[in-house]
């Protein structure tokens, strides 16, 4: 079963505005981390927060995490139509479970 | 280019076949994890390994089996092949355990 679920599904935006996905997961964790998948290429990371963590910032990506709603939140500002593409949020100890995803374009 | 590879990148093969998938991590990683993408489909976790021995196990068929080698490589042995089966393998690495993974670009299996 997944641990993570992205939300929304897909995002539709254009380019200069932000985006905001959002991850709710089930367990206790030690980190979360996002994940960006172009299509049929294998994921990179993007950040891992901790979970004495409440935000991380990394050039245009801000991830804040809620431990007590169990939630994390994905922004990218200033969207480029390069930000085109699947973005995933793991959790797991031994296993790291992706969620299935938010799928977001950007039109240039 | 993220370290990780994986031989071989399209697999095209019948029902009812076996089949090897090959990972070789970055150097200095001990943990190798195995996904299953199917189409348009998030990642399932199939099993991780850390420094040879296996530490998780998700939701991988009898069919399915993966071992890592002392040299730290992993193979994933994919039998009994069928049609649902057909998806994009990925494995990914690291140093330890529940820290950042980096991913090969996936072998793409065809059941026909």
């Amino acid at each position: 079963s997944q641990q993570g679920e992205e939300d929304p599904q897909a995002l539709s935006i254009q380019e200069g505005e932000n985006a905001t996905m959002n991850c709710s997961y089930k367990t206790s964790i030690n980190n979360l981390q996002w994940y960006r998948q172009n299509s049929g290429r294998g994921l990179v990371h993007l950040i891992l927060i901790r979970s004495n963590e409440r935000e991380k910032h990394s050039g245009r990506l801000r991830v804040t995490l809620d431990t007590s709603k169990k939630s994390s939140s994905l922004l990218i500002t200033a969207s480029r139509a390069a930000d085109t593409a699947s973005y995933f949020c793991a959790t797991g100890v031994n296993d790291m479970r992706f969620g299935a995803g938010t799928r977001l374009t950007v039109k240039p | 280019d993220s370290g990780v590879t994986q031989t071989p990148k399209h697999l095209i093969t019948a029902t009812g076949q076996r089949v090897t998938l090959r990972c070789s991590p970055r150097s200095g990683d001990l943990s190798v994890y195995w996904y299953q993408q199917s189409l348009d489909q998030g990642l399932q976790f199939l099993i991780q390994y850390y420094n040879g021995e296996e530490r998780a196990k998700g939701n991988i068929l009898e069919r399915f089996s993966a071992q890592q080698f002392p040299d730290l490589h992993s193979e994933l042995n994919l039998s009994s092949l069928e049609l649902g089966d057909s998806a994009l393998y990925f494995c990914a690495s690291s140093v330890g355990t529940n820290e950042k993974l980096f991913f090969g670009s996936g072998t793409q299996l065809s059941v026909l």
